[in-house]
């Protein structure tokens, strides 16, 4: 089946490490997206890539990193500069076709003890 | 700067009422808008989507919503909601260069 793959689907880690969520993809699409969920304020932009070896922050990109050396991967790795690290993390997809649809993984829940 | 404006966070409904979520957007060129749904445990699925043409677009399971341009509104409706229904939805813009822009959510909760 086609679609997007974020694994694992719960991550504990403790304060100060640095740990890096998965996203794959085999819908042969060019760009691809990490987003954070919080309550009450939607989904946010962490960092984009519209090809590969290529990537751009987003809205929230500090303390975030990421790499794009596949199309089909584009791990994020959350820092212990990240204040706030707890949260939903989304990764996406699009086939860039120009009408901006994004297609979702089951998402990461990371939980910074 | 371009934003989306989801009024209601939390909305309570009982089965077979009428539903309309409301979404106003703020962006200056072409708009794509969207809405997507998170049922629980699932994956974000886009419900509907518009791009141009008829302001009256239909989605899946009897999603409608319309595209107001004069007003920058995108509201999503439901004649009649099921139990079912109950998930998180979030309406979006585009942003350019592939981006969305998303609200803040709205948790719909139907009772049976």
């Amino acid at each position: 089946d086609g679609g997007i793959t974020q694994s694992p689907k719960y991550l504990f880690r403790k304060e100060g490490q640095n740990v890096t969520l998965s996203c794959e993809q085999n819908l042969n699409h060019d760009a691809m997206y990490w987003y954070r969920q919080d309550p009450g304020q939607g989904l946010r932009l962490i960092y984009y890539s519209q090809i590969v070896n290529d990537f751009q922050k987003g809205d929230i990109a500090e303390g975030y990193s990421v790499s794009r050396e596949k199309k089909e991967s584009f791990p994020l790795t959350v820092t212990s500069a990240q204040k706030n690290p707890t949260a939903f993390y989304l990764c996406a997809s699009n086939g860039g076709s120009g009408y901006n649809e994004q297609f979702f993984g089951p998402g990461t829940r990371l939980t910074v003890l | 700067a371009q934003s989306v404006s989801q009024h209601n966070h939390h909305v309570i409904l009982s089965e077979a009422a009428s539903l309309e979520l409301g979404c106003n957007y703020s962006y200056g060129g072409t708009v794509n808008l969207f809405w997507y749904v998170q049922y629980p445990g699932q994956h974000l699925q886009l419900l509907l989507k518009y791009f141009s043409g008829d302001p009256l677009v239909k989605g899946i399971k009897g999603f409608e919503a319309e595209f107001i341009k004069s007003k920058f509104s995108f509201n999503l409706r439901k004649p009649s909601v099921q139990w079912s229904d109950t998930a998180e939805y979030f309406c979006a813009v585009n942003g350019g260069y592939n981006k969305l822009i998303f609200g803040a959510g709205t948790r719909l909760a139907v009772h049976p």
